[in-house]
């Protein structure tokens, strides 16, 4: 069965920094590309960043470009997203997504989410 | 960047069907899209693809009951026979490529209620 547990969520300052990771299992992570999407209180879905299978390829919604980066490790079947630079309205649940076959890029399995809150 | 629009509700009876519309801003008319389901207090779960000509794939685990279709820049998703845990917010979305760029692009939702 697929799994995809995210963790590393909590409340920071503005202008501060967090990790998330997420942990995959129950398939060939290294086959699929990953992504981050995110969801404010009450709003809809946003799509935040996506990395290729073998994670030499990343991609980023501009509201985000400059202060989060995507990466993954393969050997460890862990994506992660580094978050710089926070401000209130990156308070959201984050979710990783796994494509439904590779270089689709869109979400066919998530996981249940991380919860990330900005205020001082 | 594409563009889709949802309407913000839609509501049916028990044991009714509900047509659910995505529409693709028009010059993405042929995009493909995906539905998602996502429940009160829960993460989203993919339903299924749907392409311009109206064929689609199903996730694993989706019920014959969901259907979907195409007509022009629009992308239905259809529910037939209504139980109330298909109560939900409903989410389209499609990934496009751009200069190179991948990208993807959620519409706003629209949020079912079984009357």
């Amino acid at each position: 069965e697929v799994q995809l547990l995210e963790s590393g969520g909590g409340l920071v300052q503005p202008g501060g920094s967090l990790r998330l990771s997420c942990a995959a299992s129950g398939f060939t992570f290294s086959s699929y590309a990953m992504s981050w999407v995110r969801q404010a209180p009450g709003k809809g879905l946003e799509w935040v960043s996506a990395i290729s299978a073998g994670g030499g390829t990343t991609y980023s919604a501009d509201s985000v470009k400059g202060r989060f980066t995507i990466s993954r490790d393969n050997s460890k079947n862990t994506l992660y997203l580094q978050l710089n630079s926070l401000r209130a309205e990156d308070t959201a649940v984050y979710y990783c997504a796994k494509e439904t076959i590779p270089r689709a890029y869109d979400m066919g399995v998530w996981g249940k989410g991380t919860t990330v809150t900005v205020s001082s | 960047l594409p563009v889709l629009t949802q309407p913000p509700s839609a509501s049916a009876l028990l044991g009714a069907s509900i047509k659910l519309t995505c529409t693709l801003s028009s010059e993405h008319s042929t995009y493909t899209i995906e539905w998602y389901q996502q429940r009160p207090g829960r993460s989203p779960q993919y339903i299924m693809k749907v392409k311009s000509d109206g064929s689609h794939s199903k996730g694993d685990g989706i019920p014959d009951r969901f259907m979907g279709s195409s007509s022009g820049a629009d992308r239905y998703l259809t529910l037939s026979n209504l139980h109330s845990d298909d109560e939900a917010e409903y989410h389209c979305g499609e990934s496009h490529t751009i200069d190179g760029q991948v990208g993807y692009v959620f519409g706003t939702g629209t949020k079912v209620t079984v009357l």
